[in-house]
C-alpha cells in the first residue's frame, strides 16, 4: 500500500533553533497535510497543502508541497518550549484514504 | 464549535469484556472516521462513515471490532470481546465535503485491556 516516510524519527533541540523535518512517497499525492500532536490530545490540522509547488506559512511553521507531488516538508522557525509534541505528515488524493506518516517527535530545551 | 467529543477518555477492562468508544463529530460534518494509534503501528484508519453509512471498513482488524452511526451526531466503535492486544488510543475524526481533507480529530480514548 501507499507508504509515507517520514524523517527524523525524533529531534532533541535546542529552544530558539530552527527545525526542519521531510515526509517521502513513492507515490503521488494531490494533498499533503501536516499536524500536531500533543501528549494526551488528538492530531490538530497545522498546515494543508493542495498545489505541487505550493509553499504555506502559519505563523512561525511554513511547509511546502514538493513540485513532484511525491514529497512534503515542515519548517519551525525559533522553536519555543511549547512546540513539543509529535508532528504527522499525511496525504492522499480524492476518493482515497489519508495516509499517515510515522511521526517526527520533537523536544525542545529551554 | 465544541468539536470532535470523544467518551470515555481512558478505559480500562478485563481481558473477555465488551468495550464501547462513543464519539459525536462537529455538527454538519458528514464524514466520520475511526483510527487507532500505537506505538508500533502509527494511525491506523479502522472504518469510516460518509452520511451514516459505513463506506469502507477494510481496516477493522477483526470481527471482534464493529462500528455504528445511528445518527449524524453520533457513532460508536465496539469490541466485543476485548483482547490486551487491542490496547491502544482510539481516535474519531470528522471532515465536511470531500471525503477527509482537513480532518478534526478527537482527544482520543486510551483503553487498555488487562
Amino acid at each position: 500500500g501507499q507508504q509515507l516516510n517520514q524523517s527524523p524519527q525524533s529531534m532533541f533541540i535546542q529552544e530558539g533553533e530552527d527545525v526542519s523535518m521531510n515526509c517521502t512517497s513513492s507515490s503521488i499525492f494531490n494533498t499533503w497535510l501536516w499536524y500536531k500532536q500533543e501528549p494526551g490530545e488528538g492530531p490538530v490540522l497545522l498546515i494543508a497543502l493542495y498545489k505541487a509547488g505550493e509553499l504555506t506559512s502559519n505563523g512561525r511553521l511554513t511547509a511546502q508541497f514538493g513540485i513532484t507531488r511525491k514529497d512534503s516538508f515542515l519548517n519551525i522557525s525559533a522553536s519555543i518550549p511549547s512546540d513539543v509534541g509529535i508532528y504527522f505528515c499525511a496525504a492522499h488524493n480524492a476518493g482515497n484514504m489519508l495516509t499517515f506518516g510515522g511521526g517526527t517527535r520533537l523536544m525542545v530545551k529551554p | 464549535d465544541a468539536g470532535v467529543i470523544q467518551s470515555p477518555r481512558h478505559e480500562v477492562t478485563e481481558m473477555g469484556q465488551e468495550v464501547t468508544l462513543r464519539c459525536k463529530p462537529i455538527s454538519g460534518h458528514d464524514y466520520l472516521f475511526w483510527y487507532r494509534q500505537t506505538m508500533m503501528r502509527g494511525l491506523e484508519l479502522l472504518i469510516y462513515f460518509n452520511n451514516n453509512v459505513p463506506i469502507d471498513d477494510s481496516g477493522m482488524p477483526e470481527d471482534r471490532f464493529s462500528a455504528k452511526m445511528p445518527n449524524a451526531s453520533f457513532s460508536t466503535l465496539k469490541i466485543q470481546p476485548s483482547e490486551p492486544r487491542d490496547s491502544a488510543v482510539y481516535f474519531c475524526a470528522s471532515s465536511y465535503g470531500t471525503m477527509n481533507t482537513e480532518a478534526f480529530f478527537g482527544q482520543g480514548t486510551r483503553l487498555t485491556v488487562v
